[in-house]
């Protein structure tokens, strides 16, 4: 595609549910990374995927937060009984190889706005 | 703990004067820097990444890196209302593993 796209763009949900986000990537980009954007604060990386494989876990927030992402494509981040302190943007972004370094440019989508009452 | 520090503004600068956003980072080793400008509502868009020491010029955008003191910022000349946003400073350490560690953005006004 042209961009990254995510969704769904906005989700409401009740504490103790389970959510599912979605991030379709540039079309040919083999890394891809999720973030979370909390309100006031700067954005937190959350897990990154080489391929299908995502090397370390460590930065996600608790063990209700899981991803994967299959046939080097899309991937989905799963939060299990979602709490408020939840609530955030969740953002997907892609880079071309993710071996560079570290170094090349990340691409963002426009984020998936999460509530949870 | 990889930190990366901005001056949260916000900003407040004349239109057609020079912006200058700071940014400092913790990681001596970091190797990757990025300046992203987020309008509110919207996600982050890439503005300059710079990679070694010294200026980097793109328009109207210039990074400067100076990795002894840890240290880089972008210079905004001739700004002008439309560059109102929040700049967020990324630190990448190298390797190609880890994600960005983000600064939380300085709120750039310029006034018209």
């Amino acid at each position: 595609g042209a961009g990254v796209s995510q969704s769904p763009s906005n989700k409401v949900t009740e504490k103790g549910k389970d959510v599912e986000l979605r991030c379709d990537p540039i079309s040919g980009h083999t890394a891809l990374y999720w973030y979370r954007q909390s309100l006031g604060q700067g954005l937190e990386f959350l897990i990154y995927f080489q391929g299908n494989s995502a090397p370390d876990k460590s930065g996600l927030p608790s063990d209700r937060f899981s991803a994967e992402r299959t046939g080097g494509s899309v991937s989905t981040l799963t939060i299990q009984r979602t709490q408020q302190e939840d609530s955030a943007v969740y953002l997907c972004a892609s880079s071309f190889s993710g071996l560079a370094g570290g170094g090349e440019t990340q691409y963002f989508g426009p984020g998936t706005r999460l509530l949870v009452l | 703990q990889k930190e990366v520090e901005q001056n949260s503004g916000p900003l407040s600068v004349p239109e057609g004067a020079i912006a200058s956003l700071n940014c400092t980072y913790s990681d001596r080793g970091s190797q990757s820097f990025f300046w992203y400008r987020q309008y509110s509502g919207k996600s982050p868009e890439l503005i300059m990444s710079i990679y070694s020491n010294g200026d980097k010029e793109d328009g109207r955008f210039t990074a400067q890196l100076n990795k002894a003191s840890q240290y880089v910022s972008l210079l905004i000349r001739d700004s002008q209302p439309s560059d109102s946003a929040t700049y967020l400073c990324a630190v990448n350490l190298g390797g190609g593993a880890d994600g960005l560690t983000f600064g939380k953005g300085t709120h750039l006004i310029i006034q018209p």
